[in-house]
């Protein structure tokens, strides 16, 4: 079993629907999460940052972290054709030398 | 915007040769990362430093090494390019403001033909 899975997509929705993005985790000791976004050939850029359990809100977007689960969540609300872009979630047990985690990012596409 | 410039930006190089990619910070961050993008892989962590002199393999570290001669530079080589190697190279930093989180270079394409 991998460390992070995350569904490849890809992900096409019209322009204002809801977004949901998933990963699933197998290590319980995981307790910062990330959620970068990455436009076509660029490199990834932090989108959203949340420690253990719980809710993060920024604007449209909504990071959800369920330790009990090993699952975490982003929501894309009122979603924009600039939306579309591959999402990578990312996580790590913190420290010093503490790595991130990649999943291995969704494609979204956010058709007008 | 973590000021990280990557070099060359793209680059085309043939099978054996030595290829050597790098990465400038001017953010004074302790560590950096070089990570490679593929299909179906995600991003895979090579080498990473912990600070000048101090640096460890990650995932996959096989065929490749790395310097850190200064706080603001980090070399990734490819001591005899193959075409395994070919993929999109990303270098990144972590500094004590940024918490857990690291920022990501503009991305470093090399074919290996």
């Amino acid at each position: 079993q991998k460390e992070v899975e995350q569904d490849p997509g890809p992900l096409s929705v019209p322009e204002g629907a809801i977004v949901s993005l998933n990963c699933t985790y197998s290590n319980s000791a995981f307790q910062y999460f990330m959620w970068y976004r990455q436009y076509s050939r660029k490199g990834p850029e932090l989108l959203m940052y949340t420690y253990s359990s719980g809710n993060k809100e920024d604007g449209r977007f909504t990071a959800q972290v369920d330790k009990s689960s090993k699952y975490i969540s982003l929501f894309i609300r009122d979603s924009q054709p600039s939306d579309s872009a591959t999402y990578l979630c990312a996580m790590t047990n913190g420290g010093s030398q503490g790595n991130l985690i990649f999943g291995k990012g969704t494609k979204l596409s956010v058709k007008p | 915007d973590a000021g990280i410039t990557q070099s060359p930006r793209h680059k085309v190089t043939e099978t054996g040769t030595p290829v050597t990619l790098r990465c400038h910070q001017t953010e004074n961050h302790r560590y950096m990362y070089w990570y490679r993008q593929d299909p179906g892989h995600g991003l895979r962590l090579i080498h990473y430093s912990y600070g000048v002199k101090d640096t460890d393999k990650g995932e996959v570290s096989d065929g490749y090494s790395v310097s850190r001669s200064k706080t603001e530079d980090f070399l990734l080589t490819l001591e005899s390019a193959t075409s395994s190697q070919t993929s999109v190279y990303f270098c990144a930093t972590r500094g004590p403001l940024s918490g857990n989180t690291i920022y990501f270079g503009e991305g470093s394409w090399l074919t290996v033909v």
